[in-house]
Parts: C-alpha cells; structure tokens; sequence
C-alpha cells in the first residue's frame, strides 16, 4: 500500500511566522500535491511537480512555496502565516500524470492565530 | 476554466436504501473520473473509478456519460458505514491535475 505521510497532524503557529509542512512517500511516485481543504470551497490546489526540483502553481498559491529536492518529499512553505492560512492541508501523491488517482496523507491541520 | 459540480447535499436516508449521485464536467476532453469517499476529519480516499462501460463494486456502481457530461455514483442497501463525503473528480490528458468536486454529503441513519 502507498503510504503518504504528513510530520504533523496538529500544529498551532503565530502570524508572521515561516512555516513547513512535509510530506513525504514511500512508493517512488512522480508526482505529488498540496492542496488545502476549507468548509464549503472543497479541496483546493495550492502547488504540485512532477519531478524532482519541478514545481508548478496551482490554483492559490499565493502566499506560499514549495520545494522538492527528493523525489519522495515535497515541502510546503508558508513564508509569513496569517490567519487565512489556517486550514486542513493534504499532501497526495500518484504515479503517473493527470490520469493515475492520488493518495493522500492523512492531513495537517494549521491553525494560525 | 475546467469545472466539476456536484450537489452538496445532504442526502439524509435510511438504512437499506438506494441513494444516487450525480456529477456534471464542463470540459468534454475528459479522460478519467473517479469517485473518492471522505470520512469527517479523514483524508480522502479512492473509492472507484469510472470506466466507460460502468462499473460495479459490491453495492456501488458507478457510471458515466461521456454525452452528457455527467459521472453517477449508485449505493444499494445502504450501511450507517457509508455515511460520509463522496467527492467525484475528473482528469485531463498529460500532467494536468485533477479536478476535485466540492463533494456530495450522505448521512445513512438508523
């Protein structure tokens, strides 16, 4: 089974801070993504790559980064947090491009006060 | 810009039932679909995906028509365990990612 694992489940942080969420997986997969979850606007896709020091925006990705320089991590960087950042962010990774499903890891959930 | 639409729901209805679900694409160079359930407070997870001719998994099936657009989700007999969010979601061709539904929420009660 593929395993996605995110380093934390919980974290609490301050506005202004730079902050790091990992995700890493164990199945050799190309590709992986970051997304962030909100009630009533779904799952939405902040940035993925598809290889290694590759990296394309998503959907919102203002206010954050990304870096992979291992093909089995993929780090999500909020350069300074505020408090719309705060939300469920799932990391998700699949084999192939846009037609292999995506797994995900089991989400961190950020809040920023 | 590549849309996927679902009814939010909730669809609230007893065990035993039959429940459907339905999801409408915009863009018809589709190529993939997939269901995905999502349990409260849990990542999601593959359910099934959806091939052209349909597809049955114990009691779901699912269907698509490539016509008019729109991907379908049946549950038969349903279980208190299927209560959860079923989130229909589309690919494209090349590295494009996938486009997520905001999800159908189903309530199974006793």
């Amino acid at each position: 089974d593929v395993k996605v694992t995110q380093s934390s489940r919980y974290l609490v942080k301050r506005t202004g801070e730079k902050v790091f969420l990992e995700c890493v997986q164990d199945m050799d997969h190309e590709n992986m993504f970051w997304y962030r979850q909100d009630p009533g606007l779904g799952l939405r896709l902040i940035y993925f790559s598809y290889d290694v020091k590759m990296k394309e925006k998503g959907d919102i990705p203002e206010g954050y980064s990304v870096s992979r320089e291992k093909k089995e991590r993929f780090s999500l960087i909020l350069e300074s947090a505020s408090t719309n950042q705060t939300s469920m962010y799932l990391c998700a990774s699949s084999l192939y491009g846009g037609n292999s499903p995506l797994h995900f890891g089991n989400g961190t959930r950020l809040t920023v006060t | 810009r590549k849309e996927v639409e679902q009814d939010p729901g909730p669809f609230n209805v007893p065990e035993g039932a039959t429940v459907a679900f339905n999801c409408t694409y915009s863009n018809s160079a589709s190529q993939s679909f997939f269901w995905y359930r999502q349990d409260c407070r849990k990542e999601p997870k593959l359910l099934m995906s959806v091939y052209s001719s349909g597809n049955e998994d114990g009691r779901f099936t699912a269907q698509l028509n490539r016509a008019s657009q729109y991907i379908s989700l049946l549950i038969r007999d349903s279980k208190l365990s299927d209560s959860a969010t079923y989130l229909c979601v589309v690919t494209y061709s090349g590295n494009t990612p996938l486009v997520f539904g905001k999800g159908t929420r189903l309530s199974v009660i006793a």
